[in-house]
């Protein structure tokens, strides 16, 4: 079946490294999202990696992707306050997007 | 990358009316979605909206009660018929383009 599992939530201290996993169920998934929500707000799309790639950086963002395990992750370099927020991590099934339930980031000062 | 727009921004309605979101996109978009978040939930997707054809309703999702249009490749509308206290809910419009989907800052609905 269809379904994105995330941990719900993860604390981390300013400055230290993030890391929020994913896992998906389906291998044809041609594109993998990360979409960052903060209170109040519409989904920022983070970024998103091809499934035929294993690691794309985009600044302090790292995405890797494992297929053979249906594992994807992001990690924050050198997190600030402003990361708090709920990171949704989705896959696509047939051109749409199933999100996973959300990790909710709280970055302590 | 696509900025997408939507009206209203929120709003809080009587039960038994309906409401209808609209939906812009500032560049021609291949295909454009729309999602409910339920507070404290994720998104889940309501239908694809087709340009000039019936939207695709996901399971659980009807036109009656969800009529869509999408005239074009940049616009898009939702009502939301005979509401009640369960619609309250995020309602988020969508769009992709190759490989990249955007959204809009959705639609806060409250139904008393």
């Amino acid at each position: 079946g269809e379904d994105v599992e995330q941990s719900l939530f993860l604390s981390v201290r300013e400055g230290d490294s993030s890391v929020i996993n994913c896992t998906y169920t389906d291998s044809s998934s041609t594109y993998l999202y990360w979409y960052k929500q903060e209170p109040g707000a519409g989904l920022q799309l983070l970024t998103y990696i091809f499934s035929n790639m294993d690691m794309k950086q985009d600044q302090r963002l790292t995405v890797l992707l494992n297929k053979k395990d249906k594992h994807l992750s992001l990690r924050i370099a050198d997190t600030q306050t402003g990361d708090s927020a709920i990171y949704f991590c989705a896959e696509t099934v047939g051109g749409k997007l199933i999100f996973g339930q959300g990790t909710e980031l709280s970055v302590k000062p | 990358s696509a900025v997408i727009s939507q009206k209203p921004s929120r709003d809080i309605c009587q039960r038994g009316t309906s409401l209808t979101i609209q939906c812009q996109v500032d560049s021609q978009v291949t295909m454009m979605f729309w999602y409910r978040q339920q507070p404290g939930q994720s998104l889940t997707l309501i239908a694809t909206a087709n340009q000039g054809s019936e939207a695709t309703y996901e399971s659980g999702f009807v036109i009656d009660k969800f009529p869509i249009s999408r005239p074009n490749l940049t616009f898009s509308t939702l009502t939301v018929s005979n509401m009640s206290p369960e619609d309250s809910s995020i309602y988020l419009c969508s769009g992709s383009s190759g490989g990249e989907q955007f959204f809009g800052p959705g639609t806060r609905l409250t139904v008393l």
